[in-house]
């Protein structure tokens, strides 16, 4: 079974360019997750869904992030404008139902913004 | 207080040594404790987990300790082989309220052949 699929891989932008990051989940689960995860720190989450519902966007920056869940499946998170301080890697995870149940990430985007 | 913080920063054991990584945490709602490794330009798995009605688990060659009172828990690894050279993660999680799972810093462990 394929695990969760995060494209692109890398991403390099100027500053106060857009950009945007795609996630599918494992097929079946309900839960999807969005983290940020700076260098040498640990995952920090950004939002999470159940289904099509954003049920805990308490850390997205909404000045300039922005995420969808279309249909409950996959998933975009956008960044406009970009900043410098922006750059790090943008990990996904989903999760069969519930947030108690074990989270399996993605290989996440490298984002770099000059 | 929602942290959790993980010690040492970097570590490097021996081949066959045994690797050991500490967390502390505050928020005695915290009540799911799981290990996550991570290799370069993959993203984060979970090794192994523990709830606080036990003191210890292990799996093959890592155990989780522990201590409930001390509100701190220990990732060992035995015997550890260069194929356990990865960044590992301590994270905590309520299973009440919002759940939201909080990592520790992260230790780079290298194991030298």
């Amino acid at each position: 079974e394929a695990g969760v699929v995060q494209s692109p891989r890398y991403k390099i932008i100027e500053k106060k360019q857009p950009v945007a990051f795609w996630c599918n989940p494992i097929s079946g689960h309900n839960t999807l997750y969005w983290y940020l995860q700076n260098l040498g720190q640990g995952p920090e989450l950004l939002i999470r869904y159940e289904n099509e519902e954003a049920v805990d966007d308490s850390q997205l920056p909404k000045d300039r992030f922005s995420a969808e869940r279309l249909k409950g499946v996959d998933s975009t998170l956008k960044i406009q404008p970009a900043e410098l301080g922006d750059s790090a890697v943008y990990l996904c995870a989903s999760s069969l139902l519930a947030p108690g149940d074990e989270q399996f990430f993605g290989p996440g985007t490298r984002l770099t913004v000059l | 207080q929602q942290q959790v913080k993980q010690s040492p920063q970097s570590l490097i054991v021996q081949k066959g040594g045994i690797s050991i990584i500490n967390c502390a945490y505050e928020n005695t709602a915290f009540d799911y404790f799981p290990w996550y490794q991570q290799f370069p330009g993959k993203g984060p798995a979970l090794l192994i987990a523990i709830r606080p009605d036990v003191s210890e688990k292990k799996e093959g060659r890592f155990t989780i300790s522990f201590n409930k009172s001390a509100k701190q828990f220990s990732l060992h690894i035995m015997d550890s082989q260069p194929g356990d050279s990865a960044t590992y993660f301590c994270a905590a999680r309520s299973l009440q309220g919002a759940q939201k799972l909080v990592f520790g810093q992260g230790t780079r462990l290298t194991i030298n052949p």
